[in-house]
């Protein structure tokens, strides 16, 4: 088992739909969680940040993390066709210098105009 | 300004060359790391360095050795190069303290023929 699951995808929806995103993962150990897109041929941007549980929100954005569950989630309200990229989540156990990030595999996400 | 950028963004080159990929980073962070992205899109780190020196060493051929001359600047040197180092190798930094969030760089894309 991987140490971080995601979804496979890809993903199609209409224009305005709200879109769930999610990973699960095995090691206890993390609890920096983090949703980075990649648009295509460019680099992976950081999109969402959460500390341990709880919820964040940005915008039309809003991660949660359930770490009895090791479940997290990227929501995403009116999606608009700009938000067709790959998303992907990452996790790491520790901060700072020694920090690693762990990827899920990524979901390719089309939101249809 | 870029924030982390690499050189070059393309490389094609033939199997058994050595090749670098050089990357800086304007952000005023000290840890920087090299990633590869594969076929299927899964990042996964291959090295760390925080302050020039080695962090992090994934399980990665000794044919790959990085380079850090100062903590903005974090170069990868491939030897003997193989079908299988084919993929987007990605420059990223942080903070080193604290958070985890990484900053990528738009990638360089190697392809080994």
């Amino acid at each position: 088992q991987k140490e971080v699951e995601q979804d496979p995808g890809p993903l199609s929806v209409p224009e305005g739909a709200i879109v769930s995103l999610n990973c699960t993962y095995s090691n206890s150990a993390f609890q920096y969680f983090m949703w980075y897109r990649q648009y295509s041929r460019k680099g992976p941007e950081l999109l969402m940040y959460t500390y341990s549980s709880g919820n964040k929100e940005d915008g039309r954005f809003t991660a949660q993390v359930d770490k009895s569950s090791k479940y997290i989630s990227l929501f995403i309200r009116d999606s608009q066709p700009s938000d067709s990229a790959t998303y992907l989540c990452a996790m790491s156990a520790k901060g700072g210098a020694n920090s690693k990030l762990t990827f899920g595999k990524g979901i390719t996400l089309s939101v249809r105009p | 300004d870029t924030a982390v950028s690499q050189t070059p963004k393309y490389l094609v080159t033939q199997m058994g060359n050595d090749k670098s990929i050089k990357c800086e980073q304007n952000l005023g962070h000290d840890t920087m790391y090299w990633y590869k992205q594969d076929s299927k899109k899964f990042l996964k780190i291959m090295f760390s360095y925080n302050n020039k020196e080695l962090i992090i060493n994934e399980t990665v051929p000794n044919r790959f050795s990085p380079k850090s001359p100062d903590k903005a600047h974090l170069n990868l040197h491939i030897n003997s190069l193989e079908l299988g180092d084919s993929a987007v190798y990605f420059c990223a930094s942080s903070q080193g303290t604290g958070v985890t969030e990484a900053f990528f760089g738009q990638g360089t894309r190697l392809t080994v023929v």
